[in-house]
């Protein structure tokens, strides 16, 4: 029971173009959600997190969106960098299932072109 | 402040043997956490600890799997009797308050091959 889904294992963007990358969820009770990012041989590291009760979060050139009545919520990177290269994983935590339990989706590895 | 370390990094064991793995939060973290990732997929929750106290328990964590923190410091994961469908990245981390902090850090995980 996959309860948080990227659906795009890849994507490709152009160097300064904005990327977009979209997680599913189907727990109503997750009421947190982060965005981790991933190089090879490295562990995850945090990028940006949104609480449930708002629908947008901000940092830098990173914007995390969340629709709740769609259960998605997306992360938006402009401009795309070189560097932004990576896997990224949504996450979610769900406060009846413990709070410390983050339930990760499959990931979508990144390629920004030059 | 050298980050959350993990030991080894690769592990190569044949079937049917114990193996353990060690993992040093950042200090003064008093929340300490495992997961394991498989190849396409992410991370998936298997323990979590405050201080020695070991508070949430995943249903993958077998009876072959157990971990420790003895004196709220560092960790020990040990898996008994390995098997193939062991073999995966086992991801330690830390933090001082709950997830969404920036404080939250991974290590770089210790990888399990089980021949």
């Amino acid at each position: 029971d996959q309860q948080v889904k990227q659906n795009s294992p890849s994507l490709s963007v152009q160097e300064g173009r904005i990327s977009i990358l979209n997680c599913d969820y189907t727990n109503s009770m997750f009421d947190y959600f982060l965005w981790y990012k991933k190089y090879p041989a490295e562990g995850p590291t945090f990028l940006i997190s949104i609480s449930s009760i708002k629908d947008k979060n901000e940092d830098g050139r990173f914007t995390v969106f969340l629709n709740k009545s769609a259960k998605h919520l997306s992360l938006h990177i402009v401009p795309s960098q070189p560097g932004d290269s990576a896997v990224y994983f949504c996450a979610a935590s769900d406060p009846i299932q413990g709070a410390q339990k983050l339930v990760f989706g499959q990931g979508t590895r990144l390629t920004i072109n030059p | 402040d050298t980050g959350v370390s993990q030991n080894p990094r690769h592990k190569i064991t044949k079937r049917g043997q114990n193996v353990t793995f060690r993992c040093d939060p950042i200090s003064e973290h008093n929340r300490l956490y495992w997961y394991r990732q498989t190849l396409g997929q992410g991370p998936e929750f298997l323990t979590y600890f405050q201080n020695e106290a070991q508070l949430e328990k995943s249903r993958l964590l077998s009876d072959r799997f157990s971990a420790e923190r003895p004196k709220g410091s560092f960790s020990t994961l040990e898996i008994q009797r390995t098997e193939q469908g062991d073999s995966a990245m086992y991801l330690c981390a830390s933090s001082s308050r709950g997830w969404g902090d920036t404080e939250a850090f991974f290590g770089q995980g210790t990888r399990l091959t089980v021949v």
